[in-house]
């Protein structure tokens, strides 16, 4: 069964810095991905998502993705963070055409962005 | 247009007792999920429906638990003799349509369960 792993339960980083969260996911075959973030107090909204074509997908407020079907990584990287990326981060896998509509998340990673 | 809404926002309960669960998808989105919150473990599916199709249960952790869905619009999820660690934040959210898994999910705000 498909899973996804969010090795980093807490990231702190300071403002202006990179920043960079990693999610794997288990099977290797074809996949959407996708990854979410959780404001305080407030519900889960979409980051961004690869469906298809190019590895490199951008996202809302400076927010990337790389697919990576090798290493089986979709890592979500931010080349300059602001206080308002604070959030909770969750990374989202599906699988093309396994018939199911399911989505597995992974455990999400904090993003404290420090002053 | 309104988002996805769920009611209550916050519930307290005893333990043993039944618990609903009210989930008002965006209108005409066709899918809807139900997701359990826990602190540290993430999103956990458990249940989908799509249009007139049987729904996935495959994640309902117990047969405690149970949803349904009427009309294709708004879904209800049943807790029974809930216990403590049924405690947590219980997320819905809907899709335009479940299109293999490739569309975006709109969730709603939640409902905290909090079981004494």
């Amino acid at each position: 069964a498909q899973s996804v792993t969010q090795l980093d339960s807490q990231v702190p980083v300071f403002e202006e810095a990179p920043v960079e969260l990693r999610c794997n996911y288990s099977s290797s075959v074809s996949v959407y991905l996708f990854w979410y973030v959780q404001y305080p107090n407030q519900g889960l909204q979409l980051l961004l998502k690869y469906l298809s074509g190019s590895t490199l997908v951008k996202g809302i407020n400076g927010f990337e993705a790389e697919f990576n079907k090798s290493q089986t990584s979709f890592h979500l990287r931010k080349p300059s963070v602001h206080i308002s990326d604070t959030a909770e981060y969750f990374c989202a896998v599906s699988d093309r055409g396994s018939g199911t509509y399911k989505y597995i998340f992974g455990t999400g990673t904090r993003l404290k962005v420090l002053a | 247009g309104a988002g996805v809404s769920q009611s209550p926002s916050n519930k307290v309960t005893e333990k043993g007792k039944d618990v609903e669960l009210r989930c008002d998808p965006i209108s005409g989105h066709t899918a809807l999920y139900w997701y359990r919150q826990s602190l540290g473990q993430g999103l956990e599916f458990l249940i989908y429906f799509q249009g007139n199709s049987a729904p996935d249960k495959s994640g309902l952790p117990s047969d405690r638990f149970s949803a349904e869905r009427t009309g294709g619009s708004v879904s209800t999820l049943t807790i029974q003799r809930t216990q403590q660690e049924d405690s947590a934040v219980y997320l819905c959210a809907s899709s335009a349509d479940a299109g293999l898994g490739r569309n975006e999910q709109f969730f709603g705000p939640g409902t905290r369960l909090t079981v004494l």
